[in-house]
C-alpha cells in the first residue's frame, strides 16, 4: 500500500521559520517532491529529493531520509505570500517512470 | 504548447449527464496524470499514462469514470451519469521521461472545475 502523512494545518509568524514534515510508506521510491498550491490555483513545483540530505533553494530547503521514510520542507524568513498549501508527493516506480502520489497537503497560514 | 492546457475551465452539468474533460500536455511529455481535488482537500489520484504502457487505472473511483490518451498526447477524462459527489476540480499534469533518479517533476494545468447540479 501507499500512505503519505502530513499535518493538516500549521500557523506561523511573518519573518519566522517553519518546518513541514512528511512521512511516507510506499511500495517503492524514486524521488520525493514538494509542491506549493495557493487557493484556487494549480500546484507548482518547489523541490525534489532522491538522495538523503538537504537540498537548499533560496528561502526553501527540503530534507530527505530514505531509511526513515521522512522528509521536511523548511521555509525561512516567512512572507505573507507563503500562505498556501504545501503538498508532499512520492514517485513510486512502476514501469519506466512511476506514478506520483500526493499527501493531503499542509495548509500554512502566515500571520503578521 | 508552453504549459499543460485543460478545457473547459469550468463546467456545470445536470446530474445524470455525461461530461468530457480535456487535457493537452506539454509537448514531448510521455507521462500524463489525472487527479481530483475536492474543496479544501488533497489531490486524489485517478489515472496515470506512461508512454505506450497500459495505464494505471487504480485510482478511478467507479466504472463511470474512464480516460483515454490518443496518440500519446491529448487525454480525455469521461464521467458518465454524473453525480453530485463528482463535483470537484479535475487537475491534469504531465512530466517528461528521464533516467532513473533524475528529477521528473509534474507540471499541472489550471484544472477544470466541475459542478454537478
Amino acid at each position: 500500500g501507499q500512505n503519505i502523512d502530513q499535518p493538516t494545518e500549521m500557523t506561523a509568524t511573518e519573518g519566522a521559520i517553519v518546518q513541514i514534515n512528511c512521512t511516507y510508506q510506499t511500495s517503492g521510491f524514486n524521488g520525493l517532491f514538494w509542491y506549493q498550491q495557493h487557493a484556487g490555483e494549480a500546484p507548482t513545483f518547489l523541490s525534489y529529493n532522491v538522495l538523503d540530505g538537504l537540498e537548499e533553494k533560496g528561502r526553501f530547503s527540503s530534507f530527505l531520509s530514505r531509511s526513515k521514510g521522512y522528509s521536511y520542507l523548511l521555509l525561512k524568513e516567512l512572507q505573507m505570500k507563503d500562505s498556501a498549501s504545501y503538498l508532499c508527493a512520492v514517485r513510486d516506480p512502476g514501469g519506466s517512470q512511476g506514478n506520483l502520489i500526493f499527501g493531503k497537503g499542509t495548509k500554512l497560514s502566515v500571520k503578521p | 504548447g508552453a504549459g499543460v492546457s485543460q478545457s473547459p475551465s469550468n463546467k456545470v452539468t445536470e446530474k445524470g449527464k455525461d461530461v468530457e474533460l480535456r487535457c493537452d500536455p506539454i509537448s514531448g511529455h510521455t507521462a500524463l496524470y489525472w487527479y481530483r481535488q475536492s474543496l479544501g482537500q488533497g489531490l486524489e489520484f485517478l489515472i496515470y499514462f506512461q508512454g505506450n504502457s497500459a495505464p494505471d487505472k487504480s485510482g478511478l473511483p467507479s466504472d463511470r469514470f474512464s480516460a483515454e490518451r490518443t496518440g500519446g498526447s491529448v487525454s480525455t477524462l469521461t464521467i458518465q451519469r454524473t453525480q453530485q459527489e463528482d463535483s470537484a476540480v479535475y487537475l491534469c499534469a504531465s512530466s517528461t521521461r528521464r533516467g532513473r533518479g533524475l528529477r521528473t517533476e509534474a507540471f499541472f494545468g489550471q484544472g477544470t472545475r466541475l459542478t454537478v447540479v
